[in-house]
């Protein structure tokens, strides 16, 4: 099992471009975490998903989008980028929800400049 | 809204010492409270915490939970320059996990 994979490692965007950050687990999990964290600080859950079709906004979902359209795949779409949205993004999936253990893929590094 | 305060936020220790890091929390319905060790990636789970004054031990590292006091703390004893790392601890309450800024700690030889 690859667990959970995240496309791209890197990535740079012009303020105003937009781009699609890819998550995919192969563990069968129904739930599914999309994070950010700014240097010096935790995790900022900004989207979730608690199965195919349903998502639901976390703490800091405003400039992002999410779609879960298989158990698969959990895509975070970025529109305008602004260079507030600079950080590293995890996602991460569980089998059973709130206090089970999260499994969090490798991260992508954007900046916005 | 939960919250998770950790504390202190940066430890330097030297190899051998033994290391506590605290974690409080305010939250609703309270599920269970958990540790990860993030290194230079992913945050990696260490333990999740639903129960009061029971230990949970795995080598040199164990966590134990408070629940009427609302922390819980992380012990990591005879520390190795490889526990180099910020450990996160969060909380599940209403919401999904929500994390504490973290504890760098850093192990010099």
């Amino acid at each position: 099992n690859a667990g959970v994979t995240q496309t791209p490692k890197f990535r740079i965007l012009k303020i105003g471009q937009s781009m699609t950050l890819q998550c995919t687990q192969d563990m069968n999990h129904n739930y599914m975490y999309w994070y950010r964290q700014d240097p010096g600080m935790g995790l900022k859950l900004i989207y979730y998903s608690v199965g195919a079709g349903i998502t639901d906004k976390g703490e800091v979902p405003n400039g992002y989008n999410v779609s879960r359209s298989t158990t698969e795949d959990f895509p975070l779409r970025l529109e305008l980028a602004a260079p507030s949205q600079t950080s590293v993004y995890f996602c991460a999936s569980s089998g059973a929800g709130e206090g089970d253990e999260q499994f969090f893929g490798p991260g992508t590094r954007l900046t916005v400049l | 809204e939960d919250k998770v305060v950790q504390s202190p936020l940066s430890l330097v220790v030297h190899e051998g010492d033994t290391v506590t890091l605290n974690c409080s929390y305010e939250v609703t319905n309270f599920r269970s409270l958990l540790w990860y060790k993030q290194e230079k990636k992913a945050p990696t789970f260490l333990f999740m915490l639903t129960s009061s004054g029971i230990e949970k031990k795995s080598g040199r590292l164990s966590s134990i939970l408070d629940k009427k006091e609302l922390f819980s703390i992380l012990n990591i004893t005879a520390t190795q320059t490889g526990d180099s790392a910020i450990y996160l601890c969060a909380e599940s309450g209403n919401t999904p996990l929500v994390f504490g800024k973290g504890t760098r700690l850093s192990v010099i030889a």
